[in-house]
Formats: C-alpha cells, structure tokens, sequence
C-alpha cells in the first residue's frame, strides 16, 4: 500500500541533543511538508520540498534542518538551537504538478518530547 | 491577519443529530481550495472534503457536507447524523492556487475538537 511513513511513532530528547526524524513515502510524490503541532492549535509549515536536492523555509524554520536526497525521503533534523521542540510533527506529500485542489497525505506522526 | 479562523475551541453532539463546524477564511487569491481533516487521537490527519473557489455547488461526500458561501468566505463543515467514531479534532485548511504557488502548502486553522455523545 501506497503512504508514507514516520518513524519513531514517539521520541525523547534530552536539552542540548540534536534529534531526526524521518519520512519516507512510496506514493512517488515531488512534494514533501514537514509541520509541527502544538495543542489547541493548528498545523504551521516547518519546512518544504517541490524537488530533489532543493527545499525552503517554511514560516517557522528556526532550529530546524532538513535533507531531500532522495524524492523518497524527507528527514528533519531538530537542533539544540530549538528553543522548544516538544510538539506533534507531521510529514506530508503533494503529487507534481497538483492545483489548488488536491489534497495533501500526511504520515502518523512523531511526537517529541524534551526530558 | 489570520488566513483560517476557527471560532469554536470545542463542540458537543448528541449521536445521530447533525453538527457544523465553522470556519472563516481570509485570501486575495481567486483560486483557491478549502478542506476539511479529521484528526483522531491516534494522530493521523484523514482528509474528509474539498471545495474549489470557482465550484458551483456544495461538496458532498457521504455524511460530510461543506456549506460553502464564497461573499461570507465561510466553508462550514455538516456531519449528518453523528456517530460515536466522530469524535475527534477537526481542522478547516486553505491552500491558494496563485499568490502561493511555489510553496502549494495548506494554511490549517486552529481546529474544533468534536466531542459525540451517546
């Protein structure tokens, strides 16, 4: 079955640690999110991809890196320059060329926990 | 300003009586899609509805309704008939077709948390 994937499903990191989390999707898309979610609020874009060996700053960026190496694979890296990281994130993918229309496809999530 | 407004922090529903989940949207972009995710416990965002700015009609899909009125930039989500597996956060999202086309990200608001009661 086609989707995408996060791994770990949870995630523990202690102050001053870097941490990554990945994605992978199998469903052959060009577009790859990261978001983050905090409770009560809704989704805000980390960072983007349209292509391989190319991604942009989404609105809240700081303290984040990514990779795009493969059109498979999007991992985002949470530095210890983030000031505070425990949140819900969440991984999604659009098709090339996709209008206003087409709905976006979102993985399980990682929830990240500073102890 | 913000692009999704979602006024209602928290919504109760009898099972098997209709519920609407408002959300107001904000855009200068004539082309643009709305939708609607459901967001259970368990975390994972399930794509319910979409509405299209120059579609005519409301979308449809089972027991999702959208009540799209384009001059009031309101795109009302319609559970018909609520049931117990209803229960679950509920965000309205916008994507814009022209102004933010290198980006193609959706604009979630803050979401309603749908609470369905036996």
């Amino acid at each position: 079955d086609g989707g995408i994937t996060q791994s770990p499903k949870y995630l523990f990191r202690k102050e001053g640690q870097n941490v990554t989390l990945s994605c992978e999707q199998n469903l052959n898309h060009d577009a790859m999110y990261w978001y983050r979610q905090d409770p009560g609020q809704g989704l805000r874009l980390i960072y983007y991809s349209q292509i391989v060996n190319d991604f942009q700053k989404g609105d809240i960026a700081e303290g984040y890196s990514v990779s795009r190496e493969k059109k498979e694979s999007f991992p985002l890296t949470v530095t210890s320059a983030q000031k505070n990281p425990t949140a819900f994130y969440l991984c999604a993918s659009l098709p090339s060329a996709s209008g206003a229309g087409t709905e976006a496809f979102f993985g399980q999530g990682t929830r990240l926990t500073v102890v | 300003a913000q692009k999704i407004t979602q006024t209602q922090p928290g919504m109760f529903v009898q099972e098997k009586e209709a519920v609407t989940l408002d959300c107001t949207y904000d855009t200068s972009d004539p082309s643009y899609g709305l939708f609607w995710y459901k967001q259970p416990s368990s975390g994972e965002m399930i794509f319910l509805i979409y509405q299209g700015s120059y579609d005519q009609q409301n979308a449809t899909e089972g027991r999702y309704s959208l009540n799209f009125q384009k001059a009031r930039k309101s795109a009302n989500l319609v559970i018909s008939a609520s049931q117990l597996g209803d229960s679950a956060m509920y965000f309205c999202a916008m994507r814009e077709g022209q102004i933010d086309t290198g980006r193609r990200a959706l604009t979630f608001g803050s979401g309603t948390r749908l609470q369905v009661q036996p």
